[in-house]
């Protein structure tokens, strides 16, 4: 049982560049989350998929994509990366009735 | 929209006395389930405690409490007889239910709060 895995752990891109950041969940959790967490700063959260089929806007979505690919799989993609998405991505999952998210080890994006 | 808040920003700790960290929160959602994560400097999210909206007594885990006060929408965690081990950073978090009611919708963190425990 693996929990949630990101992937990569650690990216650096250059301005202009895009990628697609890999969240998968293990545990038949409905709704997943993708979080950015700057120096000395809490999450924000860039967006979240309720169930599988949906998505929607959080705190800070501008610049992001998501795709909730199935049950298991959301990912997050910057297009265009720029140096203001330099941080630490955490992607979490949940159930419902359950009384905890569990969080992937966070994916450390670097935009020169 | 829901919003959750920590207002402070760091607190120090002598070890093996109790700490309270405060949170408060605002939500229009009746229905709603307040949390405690631990960032150790590794970097990693540690669930603490777990408190529902409709839950008559406050959680406790361990050395950890929640003091849950509804009409105040506070949600403060108590940590008795701290170590140096409790050192890192403490985020208080909310979900609320999606539209339908049937998934969990935003789960939105506080700034957090930095504990530093001194021996």
């Amino acid at each position: 049982n693996a929990g949630v895995t990101q992937t990569p752990k650690f990216q650096v891109l250059k301005t202009g560049q895009s990628m697609t950041l890999q969240c998968a969940q293990d545990m038949n959790h409905n709704s997943m989350y993708w979080y950015r967490q700057d120096p000395g700063m809490g999450l924000r959260l860039i967006y979240y998929s309720a169930s599988e089929g949906t998505t929607d806007k959080g705190e800070v979505p501008n610049g992001y994509n998501v795709s909730r690919l199935n049950k298991r799989e959301f990912s997050l993609r910057l297009e265009s990366a720029a140096p203001s998405q330099t941080s630490v991505y955490f992607c979490a999952s949940f159930k419902i009735g359950h009384t905890e998210a569990f969080f992937g080890q966070g994916t450390r994006l670097t935009v020169v | 929209a829901q919003k959750i808040t920590q207002t402070q920003p760091g607190m120090f700790v002598q070890e093996k006395e109790a700490v309270t960290l405060d949170c408060t929160y605002d939500t229009s959602d009746p229905s709603y389930g307040l949390f405690w994560y631990k960032q150790p400097s590794s970097g990693e999210m540690i669930f603490l405690i777990y408190q529902g909206s409709y839950d008559q007594q406050n959680a406790t885990e361990g050395r950890y409490s929640l003091n849950f006060q509804k009409a105040r929408k506070s949600a403060n965690l108590v940590i008795s007889a701290s170590q140096l081990g409790d050192s890192a950073m403490y985020f208080c978090a909310m979900r609320e239910m999606d539209a339908g009611g049937t998934s969990y919708g935003k789960l939105t963190f506080g700034q957090g709060t930095i504990l530093t425990v001194h021996p």
